[in-house]
């Protein structure tokens, strides 16, 4: 069974800290990767989501992401974070023509950012 | 305008009754589903659903039914709630095919007391 795994359950920066959250997922065959961002008090939204092509993809509001097949890693990274990314970041993987696109998520990361 | 939607926000109840809980989207999209997030922030898939085929969780009580009255919408619901059954639930739903993302409501709060 597929399984996503975050490493970190609460990380404080400062602002203009730099930012990676760790993710690793357990599937074999070829995946579709996404990380998803909750705000306080909000729904989840996508922030950017990998398929196929260059490993590297960039998302919104300056988010990118690394899918490394071979440590089946796909980190999220921000250069500098600002307070208004404070916020829950999920990752999360489904396998392509699995079950109905079912994501599976890991637990997530409260990512706090101090003024 | 909101793409996926639900109702109510809130919900408080006491043990025992049973609720509903809506869900709409207005993407022309094929499949729903919908997620709890406990205390904890976190999300498990409970039902997905198009139109030709319901997935359950095996690890959902089967005091929690999914009903479709149309392609668009997804109602939740659950019979004699009971105190663990308090979450976050959110709707979603994804167009056809394996590359589409999914979209998420805003979720409603169920505290059941």
């Amino acid at each position: 069974a597929q399984s996503v795994s975050q490493h970190n359950h609460h990380v404080i920066l400062s602002e203009a800290a730099s930012l990676e959250l760790g993710c690793n997922y357990s599937y074999g065959g070829t995946v579709n990767l996404f990380w998803y961002v909750q705000y306080p008090g909000q729904h989840l939204q996508l922030l950017l989501k990998y398929f196929s092509g260059d490993p590297l993809v960039k998302g919104i509001k300056g988010f990118e992401a690394e899918f490394i097949k071979s440590k089946f890693s796909f980190n999220l990274r921000k250069p500098s974070v600002q307070w208004s990314d404070t916020a829950e970041y999920f990752c999360a993987v489904n396998a392509p023509g699995g079950s109905q696109g079912n994501l599976i998520f890991g637990k997530g990361t409260k990512l706090s950012v101090k003024p | 305008d909101t793409a996926v939607s639900q109702t109510p926000k809130y919900l408080v109840t006491q043990m025992g009754n049973d609720k509903s809980i809506k869900c709409e989207q207005n993407l022309g999209h094929d499949t729903m589903y919908w997620y709890k997030q406990d205390s904890k922030k976190f999300l498990k898939i409970m039902f997905s659903y198009n139109n030709k085929e319901l997935i359950i969780n095996e690890t959902v009580p089967n005091r929690f039914s999914p009903k479709s009255p149309d392609k668009a919408h997804l109602n939740l619901h659950i019979n004699s709630l009971e105190l663990g059954d308090s979450a976050v639930y959110f709707c979603a739903s994804k167009g056809v095919g394996s590359y589409n993302e999914q979209f998420f409501g805003p979720g409603t709060r169920l505290t059941v007391l």
